[in-house]
């Protein structure tokens, strides 16, 4: 398996809270993601990382935000949950290019 | 605009058949990776297979294996022996540089039950 870590697995948090989703890699990946999905459903891409410091916006629109201060560390921050942010989110890594790219377990929130 | 499509968003069959999962793909580039990616029921998403676009060479492991036509841009993944474990999302997926980024583009997967 995968040396790539989420916590919470599971979040359940009332409107206007903040929240951080973890997300820490061992393999020394430089690359980083964010992917939304919804159960079932499709991978959206919300945030990516090329190395530290770096970091851009997905094809899907997301309120939250990301930072890379560290190789094998790439946080999402929720400032203020809605019950629209509620959804599956997934971490994933991969180096250089046309590489695998390794998932997290993913990160189960809901927002009531 | 690249592409992904899944057409078969469930597909079923009985342990021990052999079942195909389509995909197809868009793309104007040349030089790019393809995937299949399994996401059983509330575990962690896994590669399955990957594929280089310059190979002509089908890849496979073990039960699973590929059939790849680049010039049709079709990328169908086929499961030997089904077992009850292989049960699980699949997605498909491609890799390639866009726009000075290197990026994964995902399919909308295809559900799929294997019954005893």
């Amino acid at each position: 398996e995968a040396d790539i870590y989420q916590t919470p697995r599971y979040l359940v948090i009332g409107t206007g809270k903040k929240i951080t989703l973890e997300c820490s890699q061992t393999m020394g990946h430089d690359k980083m993601y964010w992917y939304q999905q919804d159960p079932g459903m499709e991978l959206h891409l919300i945030h990516y990382s090329y190395g530290v410091n770096s970091t851009e916006k997905g094809d899907l629109s997301s309120e939250s935000t990301v930072s890379r201060i560290r190789t094998e560390h790439f946080p999402l921050t929720l400032e203020s949950a809605r019950p629209s942010h509620t959804s599956q989110y997934l971490c994933a890594s991969s180096k250089g290019s046309g590489n695998t790219i390794y998932f997290g377990e993913g990160s189960w929130l809901t927002v009531v | 605009a690249q592409t992904v499509t899944q057409s078969q968003p469930e597909m079923s069959v009985q342990e021990a058949e052999t079942v195909t999962l389509s995909c197809t793909y868009d793309t104007s580039e040349n030089n790019y990776y393809l995937f299949w990616y399994k996401q059983p029921p509330s575990r962690q998403m896994i590669l399955v297979i990957r594929q280089e676009a310059y190979k002509q060479q089908n890849a496979t492991e073990n039960r699973f294996s590929v059939n790849f036509q680049k010039a049709a841009k079709s990328f169908s993944l086929k499961i030997s022996d089904s077992q009850l474990g292989d049960t699980a999302m699949y997605f498909c997926a491609f890799g390639t540089f866009t726009s000075g980024t290197y990026k994964y583009i995902f399919g909308t997967g295809t559900r799929l039950k294997v019954l005893a």
